[in-house]
């Protein structure tokens, strides 16, 4: 069955360039997540939709992030005026609905050089 | 602040032997823990659950203890296999927060 994807699965970035990172949810699912793990740590989380509502961007680490899921389905996480700090990989989960369990894409790694 | 801790990074076990890792917490808001397994360039695949009115749960080879007074849970593997190698992840989840917070992880070996 189709699991959560993201894409792309890498990507390079100079400093100060935007970058767009999207995840296709499982279908059905109504809560999605994002969270960032940088090396060595745990993922942390950035954001929460239930739906089309964007219900928690307390994890968000600066306004240069910035996370959409218009249609209540695919979202997209932009990151604008990349710096070096924010290389780490980017995981996508979704969920039946919040408080079930959440099941994680395979992770967009970004290199901002 | 470190509010769900992994102390171990690493763990060596043998083939066919019980692999025990630990997890601490400090949040009491904590009501739901959950074991995920991370292989390289994959993401995080969830094993098994706990909720905190229960102090064990068990799943195949897989179980899960939770000690409230002490704010610390465990997971056995028994017995461990060599595609038991992997990063496990201890996560928490408070109430009607519904995001997880995680520990660092702990690198599982299975040596044969």
């Amino acid at each position: 069955g189709a699991g959560v994807s993201q894409s792309p699965r890498y990507k390079v970035a100079k400093r100060g360039q935007d970058v767009a990172l999207r995840c296709d949810p499982i279908s059905g699912h109504v809560s999605l997540f994002w969270y960032q793990q940088a090396l060595g740590q745990g993922p942390e989380f950035l954001t929460y939709f239930q739906n089309e509502a964007q219900l928690d961007k307390s994890g968000l680490p600066s306004d240069r992030f910035f996370a959409e899921r218009p249609e209540g389905s695919v979202s997209t996480l932009k990151i604008q005026r990349t710096q070096q700090e924010d290389s780490a990989v980017y995981l996508c989960a979704s969920s039946f609905n919040k408080q079930e369990t959440q099941y994680f894409g395979p992770g967009t790694r970004l290199l901002v050089l | 602040d470190q509010q769900v801790k992994q102390n171990s990074p690493s763990l060596s076990v043998q083939e066919g032997r019980i692999s025990i890792l630990n997890c601490d917490y400090t949040n009491s808001m904590f009501d739901y823990f959950l074991w995920y397994k991370k292989y390289p360039a994959e993401g995080p695949t969830f094993l098994i659950s706990i909720s905190s009115i229960k102090d064990k749960n068990e799943d195949g080879r897989f179980t899960v203890f939770l000690n409230k007074s002490a704010k610390h849970l465990s997971l056995h593997i028994v017995p461990s296999q060599p595609g038991d190698s992997a990063v496990y992840f201890c996560a928490a989840e408070a109430g009607t927060a519904s995001k997880l917070t995680f520990g660092t992880g702990t690198r599982l070996q299975v040596t044969l």
